[in-house]
């Protein structure tokens, strides 16, 4: 099985600040990668996909890099409605979803 | 497109549960559509179950697939997911949902891109 690793499980951070959350997978995926966004009580929403494709109807503010195993989402001004969990998720083989990452307010 | 989970809210320990995923905006035989299965225990991270695609491919959780069963009726425009032995670390919210080939650099990239509300599934005696 393909293990999703995001470390780590939540960070803190104020309004506008840049934001990096990283993904490792255990082994390489190439591009097979996805990032959603899960507010709380709510159902994911895909925000990237193929590692580096922005989602239509997504903000620009979000990134995504990386290939391989090792992976990227960036959100480039955080704004109040981005305080949420991350989570990667790999389609390369069968899926997997990572442990997710909290972005908490500071 | 939209999709809706629906099932028991309450399993006893041992029942099997059957959760029916009811969509509408796409259709489940139209080459590169998916439909997956994912479960989320109260406040812990998101389960990827299993995936059912266009051409009936099926796959499953490798910690899982002994209990799974998915399965589709295209007519109905409905995925049935079967997990057998339930157990009170199987509660949480169950979702389905969508996946469509997008084409990146020559090759199908398949994101859930829109999701059913969830249904919560408690397991008690």
């Amino acid at each position: 099985d393909i293990q999703m690793t995001q470390s780590p499980s939540s960070l803190s951070a104020s309004v506008g600040d840049r934001v990096t959350i990283p993904c490792r997978a255990s082994q390489n995926i190439s591009t097979y990668l996805n990032w959603y966004q899960q507010r709380p009580g709510k159902a994911p929403n895909l925000l990237i996909y193929a590692a580096s494709t922005l989602q239509s109807g997504v903000s620009s503010r979000f990134s995504g890099s990386g290939s391989g195993t090792d992976f990227t989402l960036t959100i480039s001004s955080l704004q109040p409605e981005d305080f949420a969990t991350y989570y990667c998720q790999q389609d390369y083989r069968s899926s997997t979803f990572g442990g997710g990452t909290k972005v908490e307010i500071k | 497109v939209t999709l809706k989970e629906s099932g028991p809210a309450l399993v006893k320990p041992t029942q099997t549960l059957t959760l029916t995923c009811t969509f509408s905006g796409f259709s489940l035989t139209t080459s590169g559509a998916y439909v997956s299965w994912i479960r989320q225990p109260p406040g812990k991270a998101l389960e990827w179950l299993a995936r059912i695609d266009w051409d009936d491919d099926k796959f499953y959780s490798t910690s899982l697939k002994t209990r799974l069963t998915i399965s589709k009726d295209s007519s109905k425009n409905q995925v049935v997911l079967i997990m057998t032995n339930m157990d009170p670390v199987d509660t949480g919210t169950y979702y389905c949902a969508r996946s469509k080939g997008q084409p990146v650099a020559g090759y199908y990239h398949y994101g859930m891109d829109v999701w059913g509300q969830g249904t919560t599934v408690t397991v008690s005696s």
